[in-house]
């Protein structure tokens, strides 16, 4: 089962504008990542933020965590043709248990246009 | 340092024949999970492993799939035997305390069953 559902399903952006795409879970947590994936390559990890923190940078990324309303988004600024790849958001999915388990979401597959 | 390693990249195998799939993670990590992806789809949680015990494997279809981490470093996956259903891509991934930290992915493990 997926704990993370990311929107939209798919973007397509010029370069140099911003991307946002979106993830919302179900349970509680104690932290959320972003992946990266190119086509036909592993992921790559993005960026976690902790269930205390609400807004987390690196780079050109920014990441915002809602824990009320069970959601985070992450914004890419400036865009480029190498962000062209697919997003995924991953949390664990069962805090209470002390089982440090890594659930992902179907993933927002970005389309930079040059 | 070298990363997560996998190998095969790529197996095409008929179906009822077995295989295996090989991992050696970053050294020190003591989480490691195998994961199953389908095209256009997020990675989906085969088993997780804290050392050499396998601590989450409630996805794992026991009647054909075994994994095993002797001495809590490398893993191997296998299917016994294949179905045209298991063609994906099999990622292993691992860290240093499970989902409380950022995954490092191999590259997978591409499986094509004919």
């Amino acid at each position: 089962s997926q704990q993370g559902e990311e929107d939209p399903q798919a973007l397509s952006i010029q370069e140099g504008e911003n991307a946002t795409m979106n993830c919302s879970y179900k349970t509680s947590i104690n932290n959320l990542q972003w992946y990266r994936q190119n086509s036909g390559r592993g992921l790559v990890h993005l960026i976690l933020i902790r269930s205390n923190e609400r807004e987390k940078h690196s780079g050109r990324l920014r990441v915002t965590l809602d824990t009320s309303k069970k959601s985070s988004s992450l914004l890419i600024t400036a865009s480029r043709a190498a962000d062209t790849a697919s997003y995924f958001c991953a949390t664990d999915a069962n805090p209470g248990a002390g089982s440090y388990q890594l659930t992902f979401g179907k993933g927002t597959k970005l389309s930079v246009i040059p | 340092e070298a990363g997560v390693v996998q190998s095969p990249r790529y197996k095409i195998i008929e179906k009822k024949q077995p295989v295996a799939f090989w991992c050696n993670p970053i050294s020190g990590h003591n989480t490691l999970y195998w994961y199953l992806q389908n095209l256009g789809q997020g990675p989906e949680l085969l088993i997780r492993y804290e050392n050499e015990e396998a601590v989450d494997d409630s996805q794992l279809p026991k009647d054909r799939f075994s994994a095993e981490r002797l001495k809590g470093v490398d893993s191997t996956l296998k299917i016994q035997p294949a179905e045209l259903g298991d063609s994906a891509v099999y990622l292993c991934a691992s860290s240093l305390e499970g989902g409380n930290t950022e995954a490092f992915f191999g590259q997978g493990t591409r499986l094509t069953v004919v």
